[in-house]
């Protein structure tokens, strides 16, 4: 099983900076089969990236990813007020799936 | 309109056992894989499990492998989770996904609470 590591576990802000979440996993990561998803309180999760790059439909392109192998990058470039929430990484490239334990972006 | 409902949650007591049902509308059940994913409250998401087109192929998380089997109802568009030997770390928020990849579609979950 890959095991996702995600840091920080929480990264406080101010609107306007520049956000700079870390998914490092325990192996190889096939394909860069990765995913990115947004959670906001009492709300279902959202995909933003997926292929660790590509952007989901409908996704601002303040949010970008990057990474290969084993370390995978999700940046907002300019924080807006409704990206405060929680991150969560997941690799799709071998079973079992796995999730991150996810980075909560606050308000500073 | 893609609609993902889930049913079946619950108390039960710890050892006891839950099925969970999917039921799915707004796109061809019969060409995707399906998942289900859950989440403690407070905590993070997990995979659970996951199953092909035609239910011929499953997947589980360790934790759950040998206590809870996946199954669908390509005929009724469903989706199914059943829990037995439920454990009181089972206890989450359970949502059916569509795919065995990234997951674009969730539905709005149905809770499991484990307790005496």
């Amino acid at each position: 099983e890959i095991v996702l590591t995600q840091s920080p576990g929480t990264l406080s802000l101010s609107p306007g900076e520049r956000a700079t979440l870390s998914c490092r996993a325990s192996q190889s990561v096939s394909s860069s089969y990765l995913a990115w998803y947004q959670q906001k309180p009492g709300q279902t999760p959202r995909v933003l990236i997926y292929g660790a790059s590509s952007r989901a439909t409908g996704v601002p392109d303040r949010f970008s990813g990057s990474g290969s192998g084993t370390d995978f990058t999700l940046t907002i470039s300019r924080l807006e007020p409704e990206d405060f929430a929680v991150y969560y990484c997941q690799q799709y490239g071998s079973s079992p799936r796995t999730f991150g334990g996810g980075t909560k972006v606050e308000i500073k | 309109e893609v609609q993902l409902v889930e049913s079946g949650g619950g108390l039960v007591q710890p050892g006891g056992s839950l099925r969970l049902s999917c039921a799915a509308s707004g796109f061809t059940f019969t060409k995707y894989w399906m998942t289900w994913v859950r989440q403690a409250p407070g905590k993070g998401l997990e995979w659970v499990a996951n199953i092909n087109q035609d239910g011929s192929e499953e997947n589980y998380v360790d934790s759950v492998r040998g206590r809870f089997t996946i199954s669908r109802d390509n005929a009724k568009n469903s989706l199914y989770l059943q829990m037995n030997s439920l454990r009181a770390d089972d206890a989450a928020l359970y949502y059916c996904t569509i795919g065995s990849g990234w997951y674009e579609h969730w539905g709005q979950g149905t809770l499991v609470t484990v307790s005496s």
